[in-house]
């Protein structure tokens, strides 16, 4: 069993670029969130996707956006890139049933410059 | 407004002895309560988690205590060892919008167990 992988792991780029990061959950998990976790911060909720379909969403503007394919993996796309959205994207991956426990891949790094 | 405080941001503990990192929160629609573990360039590891209708949860050297007329919960590490020193983000999950199951984290407490 594989847990929650996240590509890239580094990635740097220019403001006002657009940027899509890749999670696959852990098997048989249904259910992803993704989290943005600034530096010196705890992770902040961005928005949650269950059975392809955004179900939840934190105090991120639109330009956030996100996918959910059939075999449960997910992309974050951040449009207009600004300096401030330089952080660690975290993805979080929960059971059926159970997504009050999420799984976390490492994270992406994201550099804003 | 941050609704889960952890007001230390590290804490130095000898091995062998006891842990306690503590966490506030303000939000009482909060019905669930986990504690994470980050190490550097890894995500966090989930450690233990308690219902917000229990006071106690138990698993081997954690253990979490939850009050929620004070709106406060602890968790304790007996006895610590050096490879608990990590970053520790306690975490209250509830239903936000639509029928997503949100986590609202902590600023984290960096715990550092000196051998």
């Amino acid at each position: 069993e594989t847990g929650v992988t996240q590509s890239p792991t580094h990635l740097i780029k220019t403001r006002g670029q657009q940027v899509t990061l890749r999670c696959s959950s852990q098997s048989g998990h249904n259910t992803v969130s993704w989290y943005q976790q600034a530096l010196g911060q705890g992770p902040q909720f961005i928005f949650q996707y269950y059975r392809e379909e955004e179900n939840g969403r934190g105090n991120f503007p639109p330009r956030f956006s996100g996918l959910q394919f059939p075999n449960y993996s997910s992309e974050l796309n951040v449009n207009a890139l600004e300096l401030d959205d330089s952080a660690l994207y975290l993805c979080a991956s929960s059971l059926p049933g159970r997504n009050t426990e999420a799984f976390f891949g490492q994270g992406t790094r994201l550099t804003v410059v | 407004d941050q609704q889960v405080k952890q007001n230390s941001p590290s804490l130095s503990v000898q091995e062998g002895r006891i842990s306690i990192l503590n966490c506030d929160y303000t939000n009482s629609m909060f019905d669930y309560f986990l504690w994470y573990k980050k190490y550097p360039a890894e995500g966090p590891t989930f450690l233990i988690s308690i219902s917000s209708i229990k006071d106690k949860n138990e698993d081997g050297r954690f253990t979490v205590f939850l009050n929620k007329s004070a709106k406060h919960l602890s968790l304790h590490i007996v006895p610590s060892q050096p490879g608990d020193s990590a970053v520790y983000f306690c975490a209250a999950s509830q239903i936000s919008s639509g029928s997503a199951r949100q986590l609202t984290f902590g600023s984290g407490t960096q715990l550092t167990v000196l051998p």
